[in-house]
């Protein structure tokens, strides 16, 4: 079946440091890929997205690329800020028997310091 | 426009009881979704339904029932609460089985002692 895995956390910056979250997938098929960012007390809400190989999506200053030959699809930002302290999830969609539904990982905590 | 909304929020449960949680969406999407969220575990999904009227089982649906009666809104129910089943729950929801973005509601934070 369809799997995620991201970095273990969690992850401590300060503002303006470089971010990397490492995610790697294993799916059937060709799925869609996606970061969801949960901040403190909400839900979850779409960061960025990527549906097929080689596509980078981007927003907020964050951006991931999905590379098919690694099968991987690793968040980064250049410069954080105390207001992206949040979780982040990675997640997958489609492919095989799994289609229509999000395959998510464990999700990273981010804390951001001043 | 409210989006996907959750009650309650918070509740506390002794083992053995019942309970019903609401999910209620606006948007007038086909398909919903129940998760429950753990620490390291990320999200696994409870349920979820297609449209009106049809519920199926996700990854984890042991120990919980799901109805669908309107379009809007989506139960989830525990029987009998298990101290294993102390959780946040989260309710999405999405256009249908085309679309991959899911909308979350805020979440209810359940506890069983």
């Amino acid at each position: 079946g369809n799997s995620v895995t991201q970095m273990e956390g969690p992850v401590t910056l300060s503002e303006e440091a470089f971010l990397t979250i490492n995610c790697t997938y294993t799916a059937t098929g060709y799925p869609s890929l996606f970061w969801y960012v949960q901040y403190p007390g909400e839900g979850l809400q779409l960061l960025l997205k990527a549906t097929k190989a080689d596509d980078k999506g981007s927003n907020k200053g964050f951006e991931a690329t999905y590379r098919k030959e690694t099968t991987s699809f690793h968040l980064e930002k250049g410069s954080v800020q105390v207001s992206d302290s949040a979780v982040y999830f990675c997640a997958l969609w489609g492919g095989g028997t799994s289609y229509g539904k999000l395959t998510f990982g464990q999700g990273t905590i981010l804390t951001v310091h001043p | 426009n409210a989006g996907v909304t959750q009650t309650p929020k918070f509740r506390v449960l002794k083992t053995g009881q019942s309970m019903t949680l609401l999910c209620a969406q606006d948007m007038n999407h086909e398909y919903m979704y129940w998760y429950r969220q753990d620490p390291g575990m990320g999200l696994r999904l409870i349920h979820y339904s297609v449209g009106e009227g049809t519920t199926a089982k996700g990854e984890v649906p042991d120990g919980y029932n799901v109805s669908r009666l309107k379009k809007q809104n989506f139960l989830l129910g525990l029987e009998s609460a298990a101290p294993s089943q102390t959780s946040v729950y989260f309710c999405a929801s999405s256009y249908g089985k085309h679309s991959y973005e899911q909308y979350f509601g805020p979440g209810t934070r359940l506890t069983v002692t």
